[in-house]
């Protein structure tokens, strides 16, 4: 069964700040890997996918990297903003097209 | 257009009652979701759909049946309600197995009172 680890659960950085979360998961068999953002009280927008194939997706100032063997993803944030804060959630999608989740990472972004 | 569309946004009902929320996606994809985010924020897929078929149906009260007329909506019907289902309800849509980004719906607020 498909687990989504994603550490911190939470970060606090001051505005300006690069940054970066992280995902992991333990089942490689993977589909592809999608970052979410979600707001208080809103659905999920999403940010960027990465196919089981790249290594790599950028979209602005976001970064993502796959490493599919060892079952890791990061999302880089470059020089942040308040608006970037939200919580972060990273799925991956399996052959069955299932999307299984980590619990998230809250950032806040301080002006 | 929204992508993803659900009705209602918040619901807001006492137990034992049965409610519906509705969702429909106009992206054309042939895979739909339902997952459920707790309290404390975790999302958990309940049921998914492709081409009106049951493709994952998860640890779900048998109280929980999903519905899909066609490919564009999933409905989610819920018979005698009980506290422990207030969360907020997620509708998504894929393309099945290609490659492609899930977009979920805005979320619908169950409170059970």
């Amino acid at each position: 069964k498909q687990e989504v680890t994603q550490i911190p659960a939470a970060l606090s950085v001051p505005e300006g700040e690069n940054l970066v979360l992280n995902c992991s998961f333990t089942d490689s068999a993977i589909y592809n890997l999608q970052w979410f953002r979600q707001d208080p009280g809103k659905g999920l927008t999403s940010l960027l996918l990465i196919q089981s194939s790249q290594r790599e997706q950028t979209s602005g100032r976001l970064n993502a990297s796959l490493d599919k063997s060892s079952g890791r993803s990061t999302l880089y944030i470059a020089a942040s903003q308040p608006g970037d804060s939200a919580t972060y959630l990273c799925a991956v999608k399996d052959s069955g097209s299932r999307l299984t989740f980590g619990e998230g990472t809250q950032l806040t972004v301080n002006p | 257009d929204t992508a993803v569309s659900q009705t209602p946004k918040y619901l807001v009902t006492q137990m034992g009652n049965d409610k519906s929320i509705k969702c429909e996606q106009n992206l054309g994809h042939d895979t739909m979701y339902w997952y459920k985010q707790d309290s404390k924020k975790f999302l958990k897929i309940m049921f998914s759909y492709n081409n009106k078929e049951l493709i994952i149906n998860e640890t779900v009260p048998n109280r929980f049946s999903p519905k899909s007329p066609d490919k564009a909506h999933l409905n989610l019907h819920i018979n005698s309600l009980e506290l422990g289902d207030s969360a907020v309800y997620f509708c998504a849509s894929s393309r099945g197995q290609e490659n492609t980004e899930a977009f979920f719906g805005q979320g619908t607020r169950l409170t059970v009172v």
